[in-house]
């Protein structure tokens, strides 16, 4: 069955340092989003992504944020300088879009610890 | 205000019981989903629901779109069903808003 997947599982980094983190969408889905969830708290929207551009994002998602994709399979989240409070789970999910409403479907997750 | 509330926030259970978990929302939406997150951390999607009822082996969703509510239960609980079950709503942007989540633990 096709899934999302992310890496690494686990990034740890200083603070002020960039951090890219990886996902892979489930192939032929056309929209794509970042999510965040910080220890104990809910999941929160970061952005959407669709036909190579942001459709959507939400405060969190300042200056510092940006998204890319590199290539037909790849959607990365870029910190570019992080703090100690993006310390959070950070989660990618896809859905295929061509059936209007459907699902998303979310990767694992990769834990960022910001030392 | 949240604008997805789910109850109860936790919720323990001895194998075999019948388990109701609660979301309500105080927004138009467009669909409705029911997510599981095991203590790992990983998210699954259960069902997306925009009306009626689905069903999925133990697991049933409902929606009342009228009431502005949906309960997820699950028959014949089981240890393994343990995890944070969590609500969130598709307004008439792609985003996803999400509740609180609700911390289920059934014991044996």
């Amino acid at each position: 069955e096709p899934e999302v997947t992310q890496t690494p599982s686990h990034q740890v980094t200083q603070m002020g340092q960039e951090v890219i983190l990886r996902c892979v969408p489930i192939s032929n889905h056309l929209y794509f989003y970042w999510y965040r969830q910080i220890l104990g708290q809910k999941v929160e929207f970061l952005v959407s992504f669709y036909n190579n551009e942001i459709s959507e994002k939400s405060e969190i998602f300042d200056d510092q944020f940006s998204v890319e994709r590199p290539d037909g399979s790849n959607f990365t989240l870029k910190i570019r300088s992080t703090k100690l409070e993006d310390s959070a789970m950070y989660f990618c999910a896809s859905r295929g879009g061509l059936a209007g409403l459907d699902e998303q479907f979310f990767g694992p997750g990769t834990r960022l610890t910001v030392l | 205000k949240n604008e997805v509330e789910q109850s109860p926030q936790n919720l323990t259970a001895q194998e075999g019981e019948f388990i109701t978990i609660n979301c309500s929302y105080s927004v138009g939406i467009s669909a409705l989903h029911w997510l599981q997150q095991h203590p790992g951390g990983g998210i699954v999607s259960l069902f997306m629901l925009s009306s009626g009822k689905k069903k999925h082996g133990r697991l049933i969703a409902t929606i009342n779109i009228q009431e502005k509510h949906s309960s997820l239960h699950i028959t014949a609980s089981h240890p393994r069903d343990s995890a944070v079950y969590i609500c969130a709503v598709r307004k008439n942007t792609d985003k996803l808003i999400f509740g609180t989540g609700t911390r289920l633990q059934v014991f044996p």
